[in-house]
């Protein structure tokens, strides 16, 4: 079965700075990978997903992400934060034979003014 | 259109009652999913249903069902609650079941409290 292991649980980045939010996936096998974003006392929104093709995917509010197989990694990036950024960000993975959505423990980024 | 509504947004039930959960998927899509979400375990799914059809079961027991109706909607139930049931579920609708590449959208959950 599929796992996902999101490597931060908590990150604090000053606002304006780069950060990277690590995702690894246990499988090399054929997956869909996507990122998605929880606000305080909301529902999960997507901001990216790899299905195939490219492996740098962009997404939402600058966001984007890089799919390596071979280090079985999809971290998600974005070169500069802004407060409104401070949430809970959510890997997850499914394997292409119509899987349900495995997701990671989730990372808090706290973006500091 | 309208996003994915889940019905009530905030529970507060008492040990050994029962909770029925209403989820309203967008309108078209007919995979509805749901998931339990707590601080210890993060998001675990519980069963997706497809076409009236459970498709996929989490390692949940038998307390929690769930069924979907004509026109898409589904209920979760959880019956004999315990004081570890308090969580967030949510419900996420898509176009295809197993998610199949397409965008899972979420509801804002509804928050379950077992006192």
């Amino acid at each position: 079965a599929q796992s996902v292991t999101q490597l931060d649980s908590q990150v604090p980045v000053f606002e304006e700075a780069p950060v990277e939010l690590r995702c690894n996936y246990s499988s090399s096998v054929s997956v869909y990978l996507f990122w998605y974003v929880q606000y305080p006392n909301q529902g999960l929104q997507l901001l990216l997903k790899y299905l195939s093709g490219s492996t740098l995917v962009k997404g939402i509010n600058g966001f984007e992400a890089e799919f390596n197989k071979s280090q079985t990694s999809f971290h998600l990036r974005k070169p500069s934060v802004h407060i409104s950024d401070t949430a809970e960000y959510f890997c997850a993975v499914s394997d292409t034979g119509n899987t349900p959505l495995v997701f990671g423990k989730g990372t808090r980024l706290s973006v500091i003014a | 259109k309208a996003g994915v509504t889940q019905t009530p947004r905030y529970l507060i039930k008492t040990r050994g009652q029962q909770v029925t959960l209403s989820c309203s998927p967008i309108s078209g899509h007919r995979s509805v999913s749901w998931y339990q979400q707590t601080p210890g375990q993060g998001l675990q799914f519980l069963f997706e249903y497809f076409s009236e059809t459970q498709r996929n079961k989490g390692n949940f027991p038998g307390r929690f069902s769930g069924r979907q109706f004509s026109n898409s909607r589904s209920e979760m139930n959880v019956s004999t609650l315990e004081l570890g049931d308090s969580a967030l579920y949510l419900c996420a609708s898509s176009l295809a079941f197993g998610f199949g590449g397409t965008e899972a959208f979420f509801g804002q959950g509804t928050r379950l409290t077992v006192v």
